[in-house]
């Protein structure tokens, strides 16, 4: 069964430097990884996904992902972090569509707080 | 702007009572699922529909039903409401075919049973 860990509750970083939150993953065969942000009472936002190729991603609003496959993680980074930032993060797994899989696994969530 | 609507946004029920949640997608796509958020919790699978089909389902009893129509709209039932029903629903869609396709995700329907 597909699964994924974020093993930080909550992330905490001044403005201007650089953030990480942390997301590793276990999957039986390739897997299709995302990133999604959650803003208070609203939906998911998606900002990148791993499918293939590069291991570094590039999304939306700076953000970036690092695919690492020895180490089953894909880590969500940004240069420099904004308050506007502050919300709640998902990582998100799904290998090859097969029946009862055809679905995302979402991790616990992390909250990032951006302090001015 | 996800292109993916929900409605209602709030609601609250009694409990046994029975509940219709209803999605809107973007044009095209043609694979809807359902996700139940509840308070401090990553998102849970429910299920998925592909043309009009169920083609998927997570551990959610069949008291959990679903519709999907042929103009990208679908809904989600939920009959004999329990209190830890109570939760976000999130819908969301995405073009079908491969499993690396972007999945898009509505501003979710907020469900309380009393």
């Amino acid at each position: 069964a597909q699964s994924v860990a974020q093993p930080e509750d909550q992330v905490n970083v001044a403005e201007g430097n650089p953030l990480t939150v942390k997301c590793t993953y276990s999957v039986s065969g390739n897997p299709y990884l995302f990133w999604y942000v959650q803003y208070p009472n609203r939906g998911l936002q998606f900002l990148l996904k791993y499918i293939t190729g590069d291991n570094l991603v590039k999304g939306s609003y700076g953000f970036e992902a690092e695919f690492n496959k020895s180490q089953t993680s894909f880590h969500l980074k940004k240069p420099s972090a904004l308050v506007s930032d502050s919300a709640l993060y998902f990582c998100a797994v799904r290998d090859a569509p097969a029946p009862g899989r055809r679905a995302l696994t979402f991790g616990s969530g992390t909250r990032l707080q951006v302090q001015p | 702007e996800t292109g993916v609507t929900q409605s209602p946004t709030h609601l609250i029920k009694t409990r046994g009572q029975q509940v219709t949640l209803r999605c809107s997608s973007q044009s095209g796509h043609n694979t809807v699922s359902w996700y139940q958020q509840a308070l401090g919790q990553g998102p849970q699978f429910i299920f998925q529909y592909y043309r009009e089909e169920e083609n998927g389902r997570g551990n959610f009893p069949p008291r959990f039903s679903g519709l999907q129509f042929p103009n990208y709209s679908s809904e989600l039932n939920v009959n004999a409401l329990e209190l830890d029903d109570s939760a976000l629903y999130l819908c969301a869609s995405r073009v079908g075919g491969g499993p690396g396709n972007t999945i898009y995700f509505g501003e979710g329907s907020w469900l309380t049973v009393v």
